[in-house]
C-alpha cells in the first residue's frame, strides 16, 4: 500500500490564482480530513469527510472547497489564493470516523507559497 | 469542546538525558489520547495511543506515556535522548466532549544537543 499521498510537494502560486491539492490514499479508508500547519499554530482542521459524497468543515475552512467522488480521493480547491494561505498541508485518513481511538494517517504534505 | 495544551513550543536536551514533553488535556468523559511525531519534512506518524486499561503506554522508539486522570495530564517521556529523537511532537484528544475528530496541540519541537 501506498498509504497517503498527496501532490503536488512544493507549489508557488500568485496571489488570485487557484490550484487543485490532490491526496489520496488506497486503505479504503472513510474517514479523510485536510489540516493546514503553521508556525506557532499547530494543526488546524480545514475541511473532512466521513464518506464519498459527504464533506463538512472544520476550525479555518474559509478559502477553501472540497469534495468527495470517491472513496479514494478527496481533492482540496483554492480557488483564489491569498498570501495568508502559506502554509504545509496535510491530507490524514483514518479507518471510520465513528471510532474514537482510530490512528490518523498522514500524506507527506504540500509546502505552498503565495506570493 | 475539547482541547489539548502542550506546555513549551521548545524543549532541549542533551543526548542521553530524559526525555519529558508534557501535554494536558480537557474533557468532560473519559479521553482517547494520542502522541505523534513529525520528522523533519515529513508527515505525522503515531508514536503511541491510550484507549483504556492501562494508563502506562508504551510505543515506538523507547517512548512511554502515562495517563494520569486526576491531573488531566498524558506526558511523554524517554529515558534517554538520541540525536535521531529531533522531532516535533503532537498531542491529540479524541471522544472528549462526544467528538469524534481529534483535536491537536500546538506542538512542541524537540532539540537535542550533542
Amino acid at each position: 500500500n501506498a498509504g497517503v499521498t498527496q501532490t503536488p510537494k512544493f507549489q508557488v502560486l500568485k496571489t488570485g490564482q487557484s490550484m487543485t491539492l490532490q491526496c489520496a490514499q488506497d486503505m479504503n479508508h472513510e474517514y479523510m480530513s485536510w489540516y493546514r500547519q503553521d508556525p506557532g499554530m499547530g494543526l488546524r482542521l480545514i475541511h473532512y469527510s466521513v464518506g464519498a459524497g459527504i464533506t463538512d468543515q472544520g476550525e479555518v475552512p474559509n478559502g477553501y472547497n472540497v469534495s468527495r467522488s470517491t472513496t479514494e480521493d478527496f481533492p482540496l480547491r483554492l480557488l483564489s489564493a491569498a498570501p495568508s494561505q502559506t502554509s504545509v498541508y496535510f491530507c490524514a485518513s483514518s479507518p471510520l470516523l465513528a471510532r474514537f481511538d482510530n490512528e490518523q494517517f498522514f500524506g507527506p504534505g504540500t509546502r505552498l507559497t503565495v506570493l | 469542546a475539547q482541547s489539548v495544551t502542550q506546555l513549551g513550543s521548545h524543549v532541549s536536551v542533551s543526548e542521553g538525558a530524559l526525555v519529558l514533553l508534557r501535554c494536558n488535556y480537557s474533557s468532560s468523559v473519559p479521553p482517547y489520547l494520542f502522541w505523534y511525531v513529525q520528522y523533519p519534512n515529513q508527515g505525522l506518524q503515531l508514536l503511541l495511543k491510550y484507549t483504556t486499561g492501562a494508563t502506562l503506554v508504551k510505543g515506538i522508539n523507547g517512548f512511554e506515556a502515562e495517563f494520569k486522570k486526576s491531573e488531566t495530564s498524558f506526558h511523554l517521556t524517554k529515558p534517554s535522548a538520541h540525536m535521531s529523537d529531533a522531532a516535533e511532537y503532537f498531542c491529540a484528544v479524541s471522544r472528549s466532549g462526544g467528538s469524534y475528530i481529534p483535536t491537536f496541540g500546538r506542538g512542541t519541537s524537540l532539540i537535542v544537543h550533542p
